[in-house]
């Protein structure tokens, strides 16, 4: 069965250092999310990303963090200057958004946890 | 604005019996979508339910049910004959379907229900 794919499952790093998490969507999907969950809080949702450009960003995506699907196959969320708020776990989701009930349903990447020391 | 409100915490069930997981939502959108998730202790998200506004039936997976009542706004996931490996929490969500400059489908999600099924 087809699934989302996230490297690493855990990244540690330093304070104001720069990350990139990736993310390896379902195939013939066409719509990519990014969410965080910070330990114990509900999902919230980051970036949306559909026709090779961001759709739909929140309040949390502020100029550090930047997405790119560089090569057709990879989506990648990148954070720059990371401050120990970032710490909380990161998924990927996408959804085909087409054909029929399932075009709707956003399946989710077992996530990354990031650690910013 | 839209919101997703799960008012328990935490829930224990007996094994092989069924548990109900409440969830009510707001929304001033007629088209919506409501989901339900699962994530075990391992941390993963897993689809379980979608039911959308228009739905006239109740959806159903398995021993998934989501009682779906439109005019309360709730969509209360219902799980029958409850598996240790249910054990996990669970989360619902919702997604408006109007169209607006941005809006491509982001789930808004509740604050989650810790299930634990006891032996």
């Amino acid at each position: 069965e087809p699934e989302v794919t996230q490297t690493p499952s855990h990244q540690v790093t330093q304070m104001g250092q720069e990350v990139i998490l990736r993310c390896v969507p379902i195939s013939n999907h066409l719509y990519f999310y990014w969410y965080r969950q910070i330990l114990g809080q509900k999902v919230e949702f980051l970036v949306s990303f559909y026709n090779n450009e961001i759709s739909e960003k929140s309040e949390i995506f502020d100029d550090r963090f930047s997405v790119e699907r560089p090569d057709g196959s990879n989506f990648t969320l990148k954070i720059r200057s990371t401050k120990l708020e970032d710490s909380a776990m990161y998924f990927c989701a996408s959804r085909p958004g087409a054909g029929g009930l399932a075009k709707n349903i956003q399946y989710f990447g077992a996530g990354t946890r990031l650690s910013v020391l | 604005a839209q919101k997703i409100t799960q008012t328990q915490p935490g829930m224990f069930v007996q094994e092989k019996e069924a548990v109900t997981l409440d969830c009510t939502y707001d929304t001033s959108d007629p088209s919506y979508g409501l989901f339900w998730y699962k994530q075990p202790s391992s941390g993963e998200m897993i689809f379980l339910i979608y039911q959308g506004s228009y739905d006239q039936q109740n959806a159903t997976e398995g021993r998934y049910s989501l009682n779906f009542q439109k005019a309360r706004k709730s969509a209360n996931l219902v799980i029958s004959a409850s598996q240790l490996g249910d054990s996990a929490m669970y989360f619902c969500a919702m997604r408006e379907f109007r169209i607006l400059s941005g809006n491509t489908g982001k789930l808004i999600f509740g604050q989650g229900t810790t299930l634990q099924v006891k032996p």
